[in-house]
Protein backbone atom coordinates (compact mmCIF):
# COMPACT_ATOMS: atom_id res chain seq x y z
CA UNK A 1 0.00 0.00 0.00
CA UNK A 2 1.62 3.15 -1.30
CA UNK A 3 1.79 6.45 1.44
CA UNK A 4 2.35 9.35 0.20
CA UNK A 5 4.65 10.22 -2.92
CA UNK A 6 5.73 14.23 -3.50
CA UNK A 7 8.04 15.19 -6.21
CA UNK A 8 10.64 16.22 -6.78
CA UNK A 9 12.66 16.14 -3.76
CA UNK A 10 14.44 18.72 -3.72
CA UNK A 11 14.32 22.11 -5.75
CA UNK A 12 16.47 25.15 -6.74
CA UNK A 13 14.61 27.74 -7.67
CA UNK A 14 15.76 31.72 -8.69
CA UNK A 15 13.86 34.41 -7.14
CA UNK A 16 11.05 35.79 -9.24
CA UNK A 17 10.39 32.08 -10.85
CA UNK A 18 7.82 29.89 -10.32
CA UNK A 19 7.16 26.53 -9.50
CA UNK A 20 5.02 23.62 -9.23
CA UNK A 21 5.01 20.46 -6.74
CA UNK A 22 3.66 17.49 -6.93
CA UNK A 23 1.75 14.94 -4.39
CA UNK A 24 -0.08 11.72 -5.21
CA UNK A 25 -1.62 10.64 -2.23
CA UNK A 26 -2.39 7.41 0.46
CA UNK A 27 -4.42 4.67 -1.35
CA UNK A 28 -7.83 5.18 -0.69
CA UNK A 29 -7.41 8.79 0.54
CA UNK A 30 -9.34 11.39 -1.16
CA UNK A 31 -8.62 14.92 0.41
CA UNK A 32 -4.79 16.75 0.22
CA UNK A 33 -3.33 19.59 3.16
CA UNK A 34 0.02 21.10 2.01
CA UNK A 35 2.16 22.46 4.56
CA UNK A 36 5.56 24.88 4.54
CA UNK A 37 8.06 23.96 7.13
CA UNK A 38 10.63 26.69 7.44
CA UNK A 39 14.07 25.50 8.94
CA UNK A 40 13.30 25.11 12.48
CA UNK A 41 9.78 25.43 12.64
CA UNK A 42 6.75 23.34 12.87
CA UNK A 43 4.73 22.94 9.79
CA UNK A 44 2.34 25.98 8.78
CA UNK A 45 -0.77 25.15 6.57
CA UNK A 46 -1.33 26.34 3.72
CA UNK A 47 -4.25 24.76 2.04
CA UNK A 48 -6.30 21.92 1.68
CA UNK A 49 -8.33 20.09 -1.51
CA UNK A 50 -11.24 17.94 -1.33
CA UNK A 51 -13.71 17.32 -4.17
CA UNK A 52 -10.75 19.19 -6.20
CA UNK A 53 -12.01 22.17 -4.80
CA UNK A 54 -10.26 24.55 -2.24
CA UNK A 55 -11.58 23.71 1.07
CA UNK A 56 -9.66 25.60 3.61
CA UNK A 57 -6.74 28.38 2.99
CA UNK A 58 -4.35 29.32 5.97
CA UNK A 59 -2.66 32.10 6.07
CA UNK A 60 -0.89 32.38 2.60
CA UNK A 61 -0.66 34.71 -0.31
CA UNK A 62 -2.54 34.53 -3.45
CA UNK A 63 0.81 33.73 -5.05
CA UNK A 64 0.19 29.82 -3.46
CA UNK A 65 -2.48 28.40 -5.55
CA UNK A 66 -3.52 24.80 -6.15
CA UNK A 67 -5.04 21.95 -8.05
CA UNK A 68 -6.48 18.67 -7.42
CA UNK A 69 -7.02 16.37 -9.85
CA UNK A 70 -9.84 13.71 -10.76
CA UNK A 71 -7.42 10.93 -9.24
CA UNK A 72 -7.05 13.23 -5.98
CA UNK A 73 -3.61 13.78 -6.94
CA UNK A 74 -2.47 17.59 -6.31
CA UNK A 75 -0.41 20.24 -7.11
CA UNK A 76 1.37 23.14 -5.48
CA UNK A 77 2.01 26.31 -7.21
CA UNK A 78 4.44 29.06 -6.00
CA UNK A 79 4.50 32.30 -8.22
CA UNK A 80 7.19 35.00 -7.88
CA UNK A 81 9.53 33.22 -5.45
CA UNK A 82 10.68 34.89 -2.85
CA UNK A 83 14.16 33.76 -0.58
CA UNK A 84 11.43 33.54 2.37
CA UNK A 85 9.61 30.86 0.42
CA UNK A 86 12.31 28.72 0.66
CA UNK A 87 11.44 25.57 3.24
CA UNK A 88 10.36 21.91 3.09
CA UNK A 89 7.08 21.92 1.36
CA UNK A 90 4.76 18.81 2.95
CA UNK A 91 2.04 16.92 1.36
CA UNK A 92 -0.47 15.35 3.70
CA UNK A 93 -3.94 13.26 2.70
CA UNK A 94 -6.98 12.14 4.56
CA UNK A 95 -10.03 10.54 4.05
CA UNK A 96 -13.08 13.06 3.47
CA UNK A 97 -15.08 10.31 4.90
CA UNK A 98 -13.75 9.97 8.01
CA UNK A 99 -11.84 13.70 8.48
CA UNK A 100 -10.62 13.26 12.19
CA UNK A 101 -8.98 9.25 12.20
CA UNK A 102 -5.74 10.71 11.18
CA UNK A 103 -2.64 12.61 8.26
CA UNK A 104 -0.87 10.13 6.40
CA UNK A 105 3.12 13.03 5.00
CA UNK A 106 4.58 12.48 2.09
CA UNK A 107 8.49 12.86 2.86
CA UNK A 108 8.29 16.66 1.27
CA UNK A 109 9.95 18.71 -1.26
CA UNK A 110 12.91 20.80 -0.25
CA UNK A 111 12.50 24.11 -2.00
CA UNK A 112 15.76 26.78 -1.76
CA UNK A 113 15.19 29.72 -3.75
CA UNK A 114 18.03 31.69 -4.62
CA UNK B 1 -7.57 30.46 16.38
CA UNK B 2 -6.59 27.27 18.55
CA UNK B 3 -2.93 27.59 19.98
CA UNK B 4 -0.54 24.95 20.58
CA UNK B 5 2.19 24.87 22.99
CA UNK B 6 4.74 22.21 23.64
CA UNK B 7 7.40 21.42 26.44
CA UNK B 8 10.21 20.95 27.05
CA UNK B 9 11.49 22.93 23.29
CA UNK B 10 15.08 20.60 23.48
CA UNK B 11 15.48 17.77 25.46
CA UNK B 12 18.79 15.80 25.56
CA UNK B 13 18.90 12.17 27.02
CA UNK B 14 21.35 9.36 28.01
CA UNK B 15 20.44 6.24 26.37
CA UNK B 16 18.44 4.33 27.98
CA UNK B 17 16.72 6.78 30.02
CA UNK B 18 12.70 7.60 30.20
CA UNK B 19 11.03 11.27 29.43
CA UNK B 20 8.00 13.15 29.07
CA UNK B 21 6.93 15.80 26.44
CA UNK B 22 3.94 18.02 26.74
CA UNK B 23 1.12 19.55 24.21
CA UNK B 24 -1.11 21.93 25.75
CA UNK B 25 -4.02 23.44 23.54
CA UNK B 26 -6.23 26.51 24.07
CA UNK B 27 -9.64 24.85 22.64
CA UNK B 28 -11.31 21.86 22.19
CA UNK B 29 -10.46 18.97 19.42
CA UNK B 30 -11.78 16.70 17.30
CA UNK B 31 -7.88 15.49 16.48
CA UNK B 32 -4.45 15.31 17.99
CA UNK B 33 -1.62 13.79 16.63
CA UNK B 34 1.89 12.79 17.89
CA UNK B 35 5.02 12.72 15.13
CA UNK B 36 8.35 12.62 14.57
CA UNK B 37 9.83 14.15 12.16
CA UNK B 38 13.34 12.11 11.61
CA UNK B 39 16.24 14.11 10.50
CA UNK B 40 15.38 13.90 6.85
CA UNK B 41 11.90 16.15 7.62
CA UNK B 42 9.61 12.52 6.88
CA UNK B 43 6.98 12.76 9.68
CA UNK B 44 6.15 9.63 10.85
CA UNK B 45 2.30 9.59 12.78
CA UNK B 46 3.07 7.94 16.15
CA UNK B 47 -0.65 8.20 17.68
CA UNK B 48 -4.09 9.37 16.98
CA UNK B 49 -5.12 10.15 20.17
CA UNK B 50 -8.07 12.99 20.64
CA UNK B 51 -8.59 11.57 23.71
CA UNK B 52 -7.21 8.51 26.07
CA UNK B 53 -4.67 6.44 26.84
CA UNK B 54 -2.76 4.43 23.96
CA UNK B 55 0.56 2.27 23.87
CA UNK B 56 2.95 1.15 20.97
CA UNK B 57 6.04 -0.22 22.39
CA UNK B 58 8.36 2.16 23.93
CA UNK B 59 6.56 4.89 23.30
CA UNK B 60 2.70 5.59 25.31
CA UNK B 61 0.34 8.65 25.02
CA UNK B 62 -2.38 9.80 26.93
CA UNK B 63 -4.63 12.92 26.28
CA UNK B 64 -6.94 14.26 28.92
CA UNK B 65 -9.36 16.48 26.89
CA UNK B 66 -11.45 18.00 29.01
CA UNK B 67 -7.84 19.75 30.62
CA UNK B 68 -6.78 20.01 27.09
CA UNK B 69 -3.27 18.66 27.16
CA UNK B 70 -1.36 15.38 25.73
CA UNK B 71 1.32 13.86 27.03
CA UNK B 72 3.70 11.33 24.83
CA UNK B 73 6.25 9.07 27.36
CA UNK B 74 9.21 7.54 25.70
CA UNK B 75 10.65 4.48 27.52
CA UNK B 76 14.33 3.26 28.11
CA UNK B 77 15.12 6.23 24.64
CA UNK B 78 17.51 5.00 21.75
CA UNK B 79 19.79 6.66 19.57
CA UNK B 80 16.77 6.44 17.01
CA UNK B 81 14.17 8.27 19.12
CA UNK B 82 16.65 11.89 17.99
CA UNK B 83 14.71 14.25 15.98
CA UNK B 84 11.54 16.04 16.74
CA UNK B 85 8.69 15.59 18.20
CA UNK B 86 5.56 17.37 16.72
CA UNK B 87 2.05 17.48 18.47
CA UNK B 88 -0.61 18.76 16.24
CA UNK B 89 -4.61 19.11 16.53
CA UNK B 90 -7.57 20.30 14.88
CA UNK B 91 -9.90 22.53 16.75
CA UNK B 92 -13.65 21.62 16.54
CA UNK B 93 -14.29 25.05 14.67
CA UNK B 94 -11.52 24.37 12.18
CA UNK B 95 -12.89 21.72 10.15
CA UNK B 96 -10.03 19.39 9.07
CA UNK B 97 -7.55 22.45 9.72
CA UNK B 98 -4.04 20.85 11.57
CA UNK B 99 -2.53 23.05 13.75
CA UNK B 100 0.66 22.06 14.60
CA UNK B 101 2.73 23.19 17.69
CA UNK B 102 6.68 24.00 17.73
CA UNK B 103 7.83 20.89 18.56
CA UNK B 104 10.54 19.36 21.17
CA UNK B 105 13.92 18.50 19.75
CA UNK B 106 15.00 14.78 21.26
CA UNK B 107 18.57 14.16 21.01
CA UNK B 108 19.49 10.84 22.72
CA UNK B 109 23.24 10.26 23.19
CA UNK B 110 25.04 6.84 23.56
Amino acid sequence: DAGVTQSPTHLIKTRGQQVTLRCSPKSGHDTVSWYQQALGQGPQFIFQYYEEEERQRGNFPDRFSGHQFPNYSSELNVNALLLGDSALYLCASSSGQEPNYGYTFGSGTRLTVV
Amino acid sequence: GIQVEQSPPDLILQEGANSTLRCNFSDSVNNLQWFHQNPWGQLINLFYIPSGTKQNGRLSATTVATERYSLLYISSSQTTDSGVYFCAVVGETSYDKVIFGPGTSLSVIP
